[in-house]
């Protein structure tokens, strides 16, 4: 139990362009998920919290009108990097939790590239 | 906010001995503190979890103690094996409905 995918596992997208990356709890519903970005050989940093239904909260230094988070149903959240720069390039992660439930399971991550 | 600070950063161990890597939290509210596996290329995997009600919690090889007046938790691995090699993330939080704090990472080596 506890699956949560992602997609796509890889990107490569023209500087300029957008990218849509999607997150789903297969097997439980997601009232909260989490996006993370994750630097080489680094932490996982918090970029945003999306409650289904809400609008998401951005952490202090996220750009939301440049990484756009949709949680439109309780098993799919999007993160859409839009005009994506080389310096956007990372492995995006986003995690999933039950409504009241404490324990965050997450996905295999999305690595993009940013030509 | 919470500050979560984990100690090695990396940690290389014998085929069979045991690893322990440490973790210390600020925010005294935090309640909830899981540990998590990631392999290279891959996310996140959660391993064992302890809540602020419990001094210890034990899976099989893995376990976890927690010292609420300190303010510190630990991972405790026996008998390590090649495939525990990966990087381990402690966290910390308020439980449901609240946000986690990442710890650095310990980069654990299990030589064969």
């Amino acid at each position: 139990g506890a699956v949560v995918s992602q997609h796509p596992s890889r990107v490569i997208c023209k500087s300029g362009t957008s990218v849509k990356i999607e997150c789903r709890s297969l097997d439980f519903q997601a009232t909260t998920m989490f996006w993370y970005r994750q630097f080489p050989k680094k932490s996982l940093m918090l970029m945003a919290t999306s409650n289904e239904g809400s609008k998401a909260t951005y952490e202090q230094g996220v750009e939301k009108d440049k990484f756009l988070i949709n949680h439109a149903s309780l098993t799919l959240s999007t993160l859409t990097v839009t005009s994506a720069h080389p310096e956007d390039s990372s492995f995006y992660i986003c995690s999933a939790r039950a409504g009241g439930g404490y324990e965050q399971y997450f996905g295999p991550g999305t690595r993009l590239t940013v030509t | 906010g919470e500050n979560v600070e984990q100690h090695p950063s990396t940690l290389s161990v014998q085929e069979g001995d045991s690893a322990v890597i440490k973790c210390t939290y600020s925010d005294s509210a935090s309640n909830y503190f899981p540990w998590y596996k990631q392999e290279l290329g891959k996310g996140p995997q959660l391993i064992i979890d302890i809540r602020s009600n419990v001094g210890e919690k034990k899976d099989q090889r893995i376990a976890v103690t927690l010292n609420k007046t300190a303010k510190h938790f630990s991972l405790h691995i026996t008998e390590t094996q090649p495939e525990d090699s990966a990087v381990y993330f402690c966290a910390g939080g308020q439980g449901a409905g609240n946000m986690l704090t990442f710890g650095g990472g310990t980069r654990l080596m299990v030589k064969p």
